[in-house]
């Protein structure tokens, strides 16, 4: 079955700086789909940024971008000029576009505190 | 456009309580999904509503849960009898066709005492 890893449960960053969250996932398939979704305190989930696993370039979002690494099945995500609105639960998420794919995977979150 | 909707946000019931969550859905969106979260925890897959229909049930954790989509409109989840493990957060997401990015509700928070 397929996994996600987020082993962050917390991290802190400065307004204006850089921060990299991190993912692993497991998996025996080469076609599926990884996301970044961000939970605001009292909002809902909103994605954040999506790569096809096909795809080599690393998906960009202005100022969110993903480190995509395959045969590492590892899936970061780098939040650059951090903002307060930043602040949030960021959850790494998989599908697979063959199986199940009505399913996503998610990891147990990230929380990002943004420190003005 | 309006967006998912859940209610209520927050839950607080007794053990062996019944609890009923509702789900409406973005119009439109036939594809309905519930996902939970249990406190600290990775959000696991519940079950997938094609319209009216159960696509997917395979995450319901045993047959205290209920879900049902009248009309392939709205979605509840009954929890009956309520557990203490059954406390969390629980997310409704739709989508328009199956490969469409998820729009998620803010959730419902479950606690059981």
């Amino acid at each position: 079955a397929q996994t996600v890893t987020q082993s962050q449960p917390e991290m802190s960053v400065q307004e204006a700086e850089t921060v990299t969250l991190s993912c692993t996932y497991d998996t025996s398939e080469s076609d599926y789909y990884l996301f970044w979704y961000k939970q605001p305190p009292s909002r809902q989930m909103i994605l954040v940024i999506r790569q096809e696993a096909y795809k080599q370039q690393n998906a960009t979002e202005n100022r969110f971008s993903v480190n995509f690494q395959k045969a590492a099945k590892s899936f970061s995500l780098k939040i650059s000029d951090s903002q307060l609105g930043d602040a949030a639960m960021y959850f790494c998420a998989y599908r697979s576009s063959k199986y199940n794919f009505n399913k996503f995977y998610f990891g147990s979150g990230t929380k990002l505190n943004v420190k003005p | 456009e309006a967006g998912v909707t859940q209610f209520p946000s927050h839950s607080v019931i007794e053990k062996g309580q019944t609890v009923t969550l509702r789900c409406d859905p973005i119009s439109g969106h036939d594809n309905l999904y519930w996902y939970r979260r249990v406190m600290g925890k990775e959000i696991k897959f519940l079950l997938h509503f094609v319209k009216e229909s159960k696509q997917d049930e395979s995450g319901m954790p045993n047959n205290r849960f209920l879900a049902e989509r009248t009309g392939g409109t709205y979605s509840t989840l009954k929890v009956q009898p309520a557990e203490l493990e059954d406390s969390g957060v629980y997310f409704c997401a739709s989508s328009l066709h199956r490969d469409s990015p998820l729009h998620f509700g803010n959730g419902t928070r479950l606690t059981v005492t």
